[in-house]
This record gives C-alpha cells, sequence and structure tokens, in this order.
C-alpha cells in the first residue's frame, strides 16, 4: 500500500501565507490521485476543504486553495486567520483506494 | 442542505458484526460517491470504503474481506457492514459523499 506524506507540524503567522503539500510513495501525484484536503479541528468532525484537486466545496473560504506542485499535492492558505488553526489532512486515491496522509497540525501564531 | 447521519455504532465484542448506517438527505445516495472514513482515539483519519455511482466498490486492505459497504435507493442510506471485529476497529466512523461529513458514530471493540 502506497504512504502518503505530510509535514506533520506547520506554523504560520497570521494574515501569512502557508503551502501544506502531499507527497507519494508511489512517486510523482497528479490530479489523477483525486486529491482532497480536510480540515479537522479538535473535537469536530473532518471536513472537506478541497476535493479533486482544487474543488472548493461552498463553505471553503477563498483564501484556501488546492493545487499539485512539484510532484506534490499542495494546499495554500493565504492571509491565515487564528480560526485556521487545525490539523489538515490529505487524501490521494490509488486505482479508486484511498489513503490518507498522517496530518498537519498547523498553528497560527 | 446535503445532511448525512451516521448510526448504529456501539459496544461490541472482538468477533462480532455491527451495522453503520448513514441517512442521507438532500444528496442521493445512488448516483454519489459516498464513502467511509475512520478516526481511531487520539489518532488520524483512515480511509474505509467507497461506493461508486456506477456501483463499483473499494475497500482499505485493513477492511477487505470483513466488511461490505452497500446503499439502500429507497432508503436513500449508506450502509458498513462490519463482520469479525477487532479491537483496532474501533474508532469513529464518519461516511459521506466527496463535501460533505457527518458527525460520525463510535464503534468500539473490546471484551
Amino acid at each position: 500500500q502506497a504512504v502518503v506524506t505530510q509535514e506533520p507540524s506547520l506554523t504560520v503567522s497570521p494574515g501569512g501565507t502557508v503551502t501544506l503539500t502531499c507527497g507519494s510513495s508511489t512517486g510523482a501525484v497528479t490530479s489523477g490521485r483525486y486529491p482532497y484536503w480536510f480540515q479537522q479541528k479538535p473535537g469536530q468532525a473532518p471536513r472537506t476543504l478541497i476535493y479533486d484537486t482544487n474543488t472548493k466545496p461552498s463553505w471553503t473560504p477563498a483564501r484556501f486553495s488546492g493545487s499539485v506542485l512539484g510532484g506534490k499535492a499542495a494546499l495554500t492558505l493565504s492571509g491565515a486567520q487564528p480560526e485556521d488553526e487545525a490539523d489538515y489532512y490529505c487524501l490521494l486515491h490509488y486505482s479508486g483506494v484511498g489513503v490518507f496522509g498522517g496530518g498537519t497540525q498547523l498553528t497560527v501564531l | 442542505e446535503v445532511q448525512v447521519v451516521e448510526s448504529g455504532g456501539g459496544l461490541i465484542q472482538p468477533g462480532g458484526s455491527l451495522r453503520l448506517s448513514c441517512a442521507a438527505s438532500g444528496l442521493t445516495v445512488r448516483s454519489d460517491f459516498m464513502s467511509w472514513v475512520r478516526q481511531a482515539p487520539g489518532k488520524g483519519l483512515e480511509w474505509v470504503s467507497i461506493s461508486f455511482p456506477d456501483g463499483n466498490i473499494k475497500y482499505a486492505d485493513s477492511v477487505k474481506g470483513r466488511f461490505t459497504i452497500s446503499r439502500d435507493e429507497s432508503r436513500n442510506t449508506l450502509y458498513l457492514q462490519m463482520n469479525s471485529l477487532r479491537v483496532d476497529d474501533t474508532a469513529v466512523y464518519y461516511c459521506g459523499n466527496r463535501e460533505v461529513r457527518g458527525q460520525g458514530t463510535l464503534v468500539t471493540v473490546s471484551s
């Protein structure tokens, strides 16, 4: 089974920009892996921020964007807000089977 | 409003069976990408299974042969039949489509 890798933790200043990445042990990530990004705050269910690389549900703030960059899936947060402090999980698909990364704990400080 | 509500969790002994339900509103289970993911206490998310609109189904290796995903079109409900449960299946189970997740249902496997 493929292993999906994420930064364990990142810190961003309020108003700053940060990029979270999502790599695959099988090689470069492309849109064909249908990358998802989930946000989870303590005690809450995860919610989808991005799916299929860069598609956003209606509730996803415009400051979040998804892409494939340098062989990895990427989630960019531009203009970080205190409420963006959370765990972020990426999900990649391998012939229809999903594999989550270990998550990135994002601190806004 | 699109919503899913999971139910059916509980305490079960190792080797037992449980069926989780995911009642959907505002979406059609039959024609959507419906999946289950889980989260063990204090751990990250783990993908479990998916039912595609064309009827194709996939499972994580960790549950293949033990879990079965299905859908009832008349009830607009997704199910997860879990057999031969193990202690490491203990988790909150979340269902949903590409955009929406429910609040989850807790499954505890313990003797």
